[in-house]
């Protein structure tokens, strides 16, 4: 079965830094997506950013990085020049051939003014 | 609407109640999944369906839960004879208009549920 873990329950960066969010992930299948989402205070889940493990280039999105390593099955995102409205929940997932998603535990970001 | 919606938005009910969570995904949207998060973990998953029919239901704790979308549109999460430790947050996601295919999973605002 697949797994996804996040290692690190909280982080803090000082604002205008950079950080990085570790995910790694379990699985014997060949073709997937892996996800970061952020879960703000309000608690709504909002989609950060996308990778499908085929494509061997690193997605990014403004200051929203990922460092895929599928052989080591590691999957992290990396906040550049942090903002406060980046502290929220970031949660790692994994969909595969079931389509469901699966989760990783979340790692808590504190920016620090 | 533009996305996906839930009602009731907040539940209180006593232990021993029924409760019914509803869904509403994107027009067209051919899957529907069901998560449930407890606070300060992570989702998982529940259910899911393709149209009307109920693909995996795995993540169904027990048989107090139960999911339908009688009409490939609206679903609805029941759960029976609630307890204390069904108190979670509710969440609903439909993905896409292709079956096979890659669909990203569009979240609605969640239902939570306390169960006193």
């Amino acid at each position: 079965a697949q797994t996804v873990t996040q290692s690190q329950p909280e982080m803090s960066v000082q604002e205008a830094e950079t950080v990085t969010l570790s995910c790694t992930y379990d699985t014997s299948e060949s073709d997937y997506y892996l996800f970061w989402y952020k879960q703000p205070p309000s608690r709504q889940m909002i989609l950060v950013i996308r990778q499908e493990a085929y494509k061997q280039q690193n997605a990014t999105e403004n200051r929203f990085s990922v460092n895929f390593q599928k052989a080591a099955k590691s999957f992290s995102l990396k906040i550049s020049d942090s903002q406060l409205g980046d502290a929220a929940m970031y949660f790692c997932a994994y969909e595969g051939g079931v389509y469901q998603l699966i989760w990783g535990a979340g790692t808590k970001l504190i920016i620090k003014p | 609407g533009a996305g996906v919606s839930q009602s009731p938005r907040y539940k209180v009910t006593k232990r021993g109640q029924d409760v019914a969570l509803r869904c509403d995904p994107i027009s067209g949207h051919v899957s529907l999944y069901w998560y449930r998060q407890a606070l300060g973990q992570g989702p998982e998953f529940l259910t899911y369906f393709n149209y009307e029919a109920q693909q995996d239901k795995s993540g169904l704790p027990n048989d107090r839960f139960s999911a339908e979308r009688p009409e490939g549109s609206i679903s609805t999460l029941t759960i029976q004879r609630t307890e204390q430790r069904d108190s979670a947050m509710y969440r609903c996601a439909s993905g896409g208009t292709l079956l096979g295919s890659y669909n990203e999973q569009f979240f609605g605002p969640g239902t939570r549920l306390t169960v006193l």
